[in-house]
């Protein structure tokens, strides 16, 4: 079926590879920040947030890096697996709003 | 764990139907919204609401209207479908932290085909 990935920008790696995807944020108001992972054919899946008063955040294999300076967010998977094959992307939201404003997306292809 | 169900994965309709796409939620969240997502142009919030019988437009309402009669529904309503709106339709809740961000839970997507 038609996919989202498509006109993606697509980052391929191997497994066991460590995997590093950005995402360039808009708003030097952003104050809140989540990285999604989207399977094909289902719906976005939360991952990992970060806010603004910190510069790192772990989680289990995955690390969110935070750089205000430069408005930018990075997504650090260790150890890639086939099973991350998917699309990522990031949100930013602006405290007291409900709404999220999220990024295009980049695809991860892992191979075996 | 947060749960976001839609009343159906792939629907087809036929241009000039009237559509309803259902969204539940099971964790008493005070926001709901709905997207759409088409290849190349990502997530476009369509609606959202912060509590029952509010709704708010979001960057795309046009062709679409919203109904929040309970805290745990909220239904997108295409009232004449056109194929323009072929796309794929998330759902997503959120719990309202004031003037804390925090994260949208997605339903698993209802894909949309307009003939």
């Amino acid at each position: 079926g038609e996919s989202v990935g498509l006109h993606l920008p697509t980052l391929s790696v191997q497994e066991g590879d460590n995997s590093i995807i950005n995402c360039a944020y808009s708003n030097s108001a952003s104050d809140y920040f989540i990285w999604y992972k989207q399977e094909s054919g289902k719906g976005p899946q939360f991952i990992i947030d970060i806010r603004s008063n910190m510069d790192k955040r772990q989680g289990q294999r995955v690390t969110v890096l935070l750089n205000k300076t430069v408005k930018h967010l990075s997504l650090q998977i260790a150890a890639t697996q086939p099973g991350d094959s998917a699309v990522y992307f990031c949100a930013e939201n602006i405290g007291g709003y409900s709404t999220l404003t999220f990024g295009k997306g980049t695809m991860l292809l892992v191979s075996p | 764990d947060v749960k976001v169900t839609q009343s159906s994965r792939y629907l087809v309709k036929r241009t000039g139907e009237k559509v309803f796409l259902e969204c539940v939620q099971d964790m008493d969240h005070e926001n709901m919204f709905w997207y759409r997502q088409d290849p190349g142009l990502g997530l476009r919030l369509i609606y959202f609401s912060y509590d029952v019988k509010m709704k708010e437009k979001g960057d795309i309402p046009e062709g679409y209207s919203v109904s929040r009669e309970k805290k745990e529904r909220f239904s997108l309503i295409l009232e004449s479908a056109s194929t323009n709106q072929t796309s794929m339709y998330l759902c997503a809740s959120s719990l309202s932290l004031g003037h804390l961000g925090e994260t949208q839970y997605f339903g698993p997507g209802t894909r949309l085909l307009v003939l």
